[in-house]
């Protein structure tokens, strides 16, 4: 069990929007930047966003960022059947002084 | 451009110790802020972060896994070792070395293709 929360799945119609919950606490969501990646099946991960809210260069602005509390945020917009992938939070946590990562959430584009 | 590559056996035996290097170029390890992190993921399961080491030589490991894994570097070679002994089933997965960067927050923002290792008698 994961000490960030992600729904294990979500799914929208091509053209929709989506949004990921991560869910954390105190000692990393709540002091840290949260990053978040797309992992597409047999290929490595991809940073998306950095920094709560920051997108690295190349990737597209129907993603964004956002965090609130302990809680952040992964929004994708205009779905395409190219994002259907696993997409994974993660952060610092301070106390356990480890880096940590959600369970992942599995996007299916409809 | 910033490139990892993992190297190492596909297949080990349970009990022996699994030693995986990370080539990378494009950056030095010597830079502040620069970190290279291994993380795995065993297969239909989550990416699991198992540790990373920093400019200044500071290693931090997984809590759950660091009584078994040593992570170090070669700065002039551009090389990060992970070991990790005691290797059993449950330790199947595709790792992958990725430069973590260590500025304000935590982002590991490029990866390698990853290694498949099985663990298997």
């Amino acid at each position: 069990q994961s000490v960030l929360t992600q729904p294990p799945s979500v799914s929208a119609a091509p053209g929709q929007k989506v949004t990921i919950s991560c869910s954390g606490s105190s000692s990393n969501v709540g002091s840290n930047p949260v990053s978040w990646y797309q992992h597409l099946p047999g290929t490595a991960p991809k940073l998306l966003i950095s920094d709560n809210d920051k997108r690295p260069s190349g990737i597209p602005d129907r993603f964004s960022g956002s965090k609130s509390g302990t809680s952040a945020t992964l929004g994708i917009t205009g779905l395409q059947t190219g994002d259907e992938a696993d997409y994974y939070c993660g952060t610092w946590d301070r106390t356990l002084t480890v880096v940590i990562f959600g369970g992942g959430t599995k996007l299916t584009v409809l | 451009q910033v490139t990892l590559r993992e190297s190492g056996p596909a297949l080990v035996q349970p009990t022996q110790t699994l030693t995986l290097t990370c080539t990378f170029a494009g950056f030095s390890l010597s830079t502040h802020g620069m970190c290279v992190s291994w993380i795995r993921q065993p297969p239909g399961k989550a990416l699991e972060w198992l540790g990373f080491i920093d400019w200044d030589d500071d290693k931090y490991y997984s809590t759950s896994l660091q009584t078994r894994l040593t992570i170090s570097k070669d700065t002039s070679k551009n090389e990060v070792v992970l070991r990790m002994t005691n290797m059993d089933p449950l330790d199947t997965a595709t790792y992958y070395c990725a430069r973590t960067l260590s500025m304000g927050g935590i982002a590991v923002d490029s990866w390698g293709q990853g290694t498949l290792v099985t663990v298997s008698s």
